[in-house]
């Protein structure tokens, strides 16, 4: 069974661009999570998707959003960037939701603003 | 906000030792925890679940949840160089702006 897919690997973008990151789910999971990883703040939670509803969301501004497709596909957009942004960004599929299920993670997008 | 606090170590562990790895959290009805173990500059694979009190084993890997004590521990047992990661700690608590709360993380070290 294939893994949780993230496109693309690396992206640097320039301070105020916008950037959009992609992710395919394990085939027949449900729920999509978005995670951001630096090494000071750890993984900290974006937003959830579940059958193309935003479940949960995190605290962080509204130029992070998101959303899910029917196919369970799901894009990830942050808006007007800033350097503070500079960021892995995971994705993370699981079958029933956060809590029901475990979440897999892909591996993960490394954007770098300048 | 929900809070999930590792030791980060390093903690380091002689080959063929036991590793043992702990994690307190701050919501009393978080409901699931999870362990997951990254390699430097990869991305977090899921090694155990636990969702009730008590120990579950699979493996060498033994996850123990003290809900009580707000306390979920892994250890492991024969511990090798090829365990040597960051482990992170991860709770569900029912959602909301937290989601799964990740802790930052152990970086354990296996001595050959």
């Amino acid at each position: 069974k294939a893994g949780v897919t993230q496109t693309p690997r690396y992206l640097i973008k320039t301070r105020g661009q916008q950037v959009t990151l992609s992710c395919s789910p394990i085939s027949g999971h449900r729920s999509v999570s978005w995670y951001q990883q630096t090494p000071g703040q750890g993984l900290q939670f974006l937003f959830e998707y579940f059958s193309e509803t935003q479940r949960n969301k995190g605290n962080f501004p509204g130029r992070f959003s998101g959303r899910q497709f029917s196919n369970s596909r799901s894009e990830m957009n942050v808006s007007t960037l800033e350097l503070g942004d500079s960021a892995l960004y995971l994705c993370a599929s699981s079958l029933d939701g956060q809590g029901n299920s475990p979440l897999h993670f892909g591996n993960g997008t490394r954007l770098t603003v300048t | 906000q929900k809070e999930v606090e590792q030791n980060s170590g390093p903690l380091s562990v002689p080959e063929g030792a036991i590793a043992s790895l702990n994690c307190t959290y701050s919501d009393r009805v978080s409901q699931s925890f999870f362990w997951y173990r990254q390699y430097s500059g990869k991305s977090p694979e899921l090694i155990m679940s636990i969702y009730s009190n008590g120990d579950k084993e699979d493996g060498r890997f033994t996850a123990q949840l003290n809900k009580a004590s707000q306390y979920v521990s892994l250890l492991i047992r024969d511990s090798q160089p090829s365990d040597s990661a960051t482990y992170l700690c991860a709770v569900y608590s029912g959602g909301g702006a937290d989601g799964l709360t990740f802790g930052k993380g152990t970086h354990l070290i296996i001595q050959p």
